[in-house]
């Protein structure tokens, strides 16, 4: 079964404007992670957030964590064209086991 | 260095047919994960590695499949007599040590059964 589920299912932006999606997950976390996935490939890992994290950047990335609401969310700021892909939550159910969501599927307009 | 690697990138075959998955872990890592992404069902967990030995083989999904590791490197996925439903795009990923740690994935194979 999935743990997180991210919103919303897909976004449209123009190039040069931010980007935000949110995941929320169901049971405690050890860590978040999101990732980047382009035309059906593989999965590109941007950042990982620690439960006793609550924000944390990586160049044009923003992620937060809020551990009371069980929710996460990804700003991608200034937007480009290579930016559209599909993104993906996912946390440990082991410590080996990652659990994605159904993902967030990004476009960003010329 | 180079990152995970996986073979063939796209395969079609027949159902009833055999195959086989090849994946090529980062140098150096300890732990190796497949998971499988198809249509409706997302991304889910077939089965890890730590070193050779595989301790959650929970997630395959019927005794058609399995899976190896040698050496503690290249991992080979097999679906034996493939069906339909096993359509869908196989990713491997590895990491050093488990323990929560960040997975780093390859570019999958894409198996088509017709």
């Amino acid at each position: 079964s999935q743990q997180g589920e991210e919103d919303p299912q897909a976004l449209s932006i123009q190039e040069g404007e931010n980007a935000t999606m949110n995941c929320s997950y169901k049971t405690s976390i050890n860590n978040l992670q999101w990732y980047r996935q382009n035309s059906g490939r593989g999965l590109v890992h941007l950042i990982l957030i620690r439960s006793n994290e609550r924000e944390k950047h990586s160049g044009r990335l923003r992620v937060t964590l809020d551990t009371s609401k069980k929710s996460s969310s990804l700003l991608i700021t200034a937007s480009r064209a290579a930016d559209t892909a599909s993104y993906f939550c996912a946390t440990a159910l082991q410590s080996y086991k990652l659990s994605f969501g159904a993902g967030t599927t990004v476009t960003v307009r010329a | 260095g180079a990152g995970v690697s996986q073979s063939p990138s796209n395969k079609v075959t027949e159902k009833g047919k055999d195959v086989e998955l090849r994946c090529d872990p980062i140098s150096g890592h300890t732990a190796l994960y497949w998971y499988r992404q198809s249509l409706g069902q997302g991304l889910e967990f077939l089965i890890y590695f730590q070193g050779n030995s595989a301790p959650d083989k929970s997630g395959l999904p019927s005794d058609r499949f399995s899976a190896e590791r040698t050496g503690g490197s290249v991992s080979t996925l097999t679906i034996q007599r493939t069906q339909q439903e096993d359509s869908a795009v196989y990713l491997c990923a590895s990491s050093f040590g488990t323990g929560y740690a960040e997975q780093y994935f390859g570019p999958g194979t894409r198996l088509t059964v017709t």
